[in-house]
Order: C-alpha cells, then sequence, then structure tokens
C-alpha cells in the first residue's frame, strides 16, 4: 500500500506559470519533506514542516513556497517556475526530525 | 558542513556480489541509511543502521560501519539484473533535521 503519494507524476507548465505539487502520506508522521533532484544529483532539501511549524533551508529561492493544511497532506507552490527549475521533486516523511525518512515517488516537472 | 561521498560507478557481473562504499564527515552521526532509486523513481528506504552497531544484515543486503574511520559499506549478495540503479548512502546527526546525502553510486549489473 502507497505510504507517501504524490500527484501528479508528471508536471509540463510553461515558463512563469504558477504550479503546484501536491504530497499526501498515510504514516501519520510529524515531519513532511521537499526535496529537489536535478540529473544525476543527490536530493537537495527545500524546506520541512515539523507539524506546522515551517522550516526554510537558508538558499531555498522565495518562488518555493510550501502549504501544510493538515497532518496528510502538504503542498509545494512554485510561483513562477524558471527552465533551471526543471526536475524531479521528493516529498518524504519522517516520524520524528533524524528518524528514517520515507519517499514518495516523486513528481517529475518540466518547464517550456 | 557534513559532507557524504561516493563512487560514482560500479559495474558487477549477475551473481557476483556488489560492494557500495561510502564516507561521511560527521562523528555526530547517529543514523546512516541506504537508499536505492531506480529511474525515474522515488528513492526506496533499503536499509539503515545505527551509529552504535558495526554490522547489519537483512537478506542479500550486509552494511558495515567503521566509525573509526567514518566509513559505511553495503554489499549485496548474488546481484542480479534488478539490483540495477543508483544507491545514496545518507546520514543524519544529533539535532539536525535533514540528511544529508552522497552523490549516489550508479550500479550496472552485467547478464
Amino acid at each position: 500500500d502507497a505510504m507517501v503519494i504524490q500527484n501528479p507524476r508528471y508536471q509540463v507548465t510553461q515558463f512563469g506559470k504558477p504550479v503546484t505539487l501536491s504530497c499526501s502520506q498515510t504514516l501519520n508522521h510529524n515531519v513532511m519533506y521537499w526535496y529537489q533532484q536535478k540529473s544525476s544529483q543527490a536530493p537537495k532539501l527545500l524546506f520541512h514542516y515539523y507539524d506546522k511549524d515551517f522550516n526554510n533551508e537558508a538558499d531555498t529561492p522565495d518562488n518555493f513556497q510550501s502549504r501544510r493544511p493538515n497532518t496528510s497532506f502538504c503542498f509545494l507552490d512554485i510561483r513562477s517556475p524558471g527552465l533551471g527549475d526543471a526536475a524531479m521533486y521528493l516529498c518524504a516523511t519522517s516520524r520524528e526530525l533524524g528518524n528514517e525518512q520515507f519517499f514518495g515517488p516523486g513528481t517529475r516537472l518540466t518547464v517550456l | 558542513g557534513e559532507d557524504v561521498e561516493q563512487s560514482l560507478f560500479l559495474s558487477v557481473r549477475e551473481g557476483d556480489s556488489s560492494v557500495i562504499n561510502c564516507t561521511y564527515t560527521d562523528s555526530s552521526s547517529t543514523y546512516l541509511y541506504w537508499y536505492k532509486q531506480e529511474p525515474g523513481a522515488g528513492l526506496q528506504l533499503l536499509t539503515y543502521i545505527f551509529s552504535n552497531m558495526d554490522m547489519k544484515q537483512d537478506q542479500r543486503l550486509t552494511v558495515l560501519l567503521n566509525k573509526k574511520d567514518k566509513h559505511l559499506s553495503l554489499r549485496i549478495a548474488d546481484t542480479q539484473t534488478g539490483d540495477s540503479a543508483i544507491y545514496f548512502c545518507a546520514e543524519v546527526g544529533t539535532g539536525r533535521r535533514a540528511l544529508t546525502f552522497g552523490s549516489g553510486t550508479r550500479l550496472q549489473v552485467q547478464p
């Protein structure tokens, strides 16, 4: 059974057109993370939520925002996607900070 | 800052053992993980080891940790073509919220 679900799996958007990626979890974990992974690179943490507390990484561009309306769902909003934002976006959850993280299948974003 | 390094590529023949190596710099690492990523997919947690352990075995997987040298390895016995993927080593230390990933090792299994 899927535990971390991401929708859509593939997203195509135009340069500058806002896009929202979705993540949901059935694990009831406290922490949800968003990572950006570019080709042949390690995932890079953008931000995470511990419950309702939002924590942004220092080098995450302002173009990226996130919302967590409840325990199960977390959204990644890209306000004005640029060509450099094309990547795989991975959502992950963990019970507590520092515990093992469980990843979703990712959303591959293409920017035209 | 924390750093995790892996070799980029490993090629083995089907049926042989694969050993993927990882080194890290943070002496406060508490958990060390191995993730597998197949093409176009997310990361699948394979196994992990606590920093107070030397070895962990799980079916075909053996994780060895040398805490003194800050060296972690993943051995896959009887490697199959389905094991072809990128393997990421990751660690997290006390008080840190995020995993630090290595750059990944691409394992190619030749029939």
